[in-house]
């Protein structure tokens, strides 16, 4: 069983650039989580994806925003960089949404701002 | 509000050693807990999981309980391994705040042989 894909691995971008992240969840798998990943912060949570709805969202600027289609396939874009968007961006793919369900990450874009 | 507080790290150990690294949490509703590992330039696996009190998960040696009277997930292991070498997340999540998960803020992990 695959697991879930993100593309690209790398990514390098200049300030003021938009950027788009794909995510491919496990076949299956209908909710998409979006985390970032520095070293200052740790892991944040952006926003999941359930069906093609955002059901939650983190708190972050509405720079930041993101898509789920109907194969559950999941987008996350940002808009107008800034160096500090510089992170590895995580997506997690789960199977349902109780509580008790672990998610299934992919390896990450790292993306650099310069 | 949810939040995890994670030993700081980093940690060192030789090989054989015993592994601990303590994780305590407050929430705001009924939590699941869950240890994570993250290894150089990978994402995050799942290591083990506890979804009651008192529950304990296990995998690979690895061993955590969830104390519901200590707030706390405490990771152990008997005898670690140069493989073990990661970065171990420890990570809430609330009753009826879907898939969004809290992460502590990782411990490094180094053992030498």
């Amino acid at each position: 069983k695959a697991g879930v894909t993100q593309t690209p691995r790398y990514l390098i971008k200049t300030r003021g650039q938009q950027v788009t992240l794909s995510c491919s969840p496990i076949s299956g798998h209908r909710s998409v989580s979006w985390y970032q990943q520095t070293p200052g912060q740790g892991l944040q949570f952006l926003f999941e994806y359930f069906s093609e709805t955002q059901r939650n969202k983190g708190n972050f600027p509405g720079r930041f925003s993101g898509r789920q289609f109907s194969n559950s396939r999941s987008e996350m874009n940002v808009s107008t960089l800034e160096l500090g968007d510089s992170a590895l961006y995580l997506c997690a793919s789960s199977l349902g949404s109780t509580s008790n369900t672990e998610a299934f990450f992919g390896q990450g874009t790292r993306l650099t701002v310069v | 509000g949810n939040s995890v507080t994670q030993m700081e790290g980093p940690v060192t150990l030789s090989e054989e050693a015993f592994l601990t690294i303590n994780c305590t949490y407050t929430a705001t509703g009924y939590p699941s807990l869950f240890w994570y590992v993250q290894y150089p330039g990978e994402g995050l696996q799942l290591l083990l999981k506890a979804t009651k009190a008192d529950d304990k998960g296990s995998n690979k040696g690895f061993e955590a309980t969830y104390r519901k009277e200590t707030t706390s997930f405490h990771l152990e292991k008997g005898s670690v391994q140069v493989s073990d070498s990661a970065v171990y997340f420890c990570a809430l999540k609330v009753l009826n705040t879907g898939n969004q998960f809290y992460f502590g803020t990782g411990t490094s992990l180094t053992v030498i042989p």
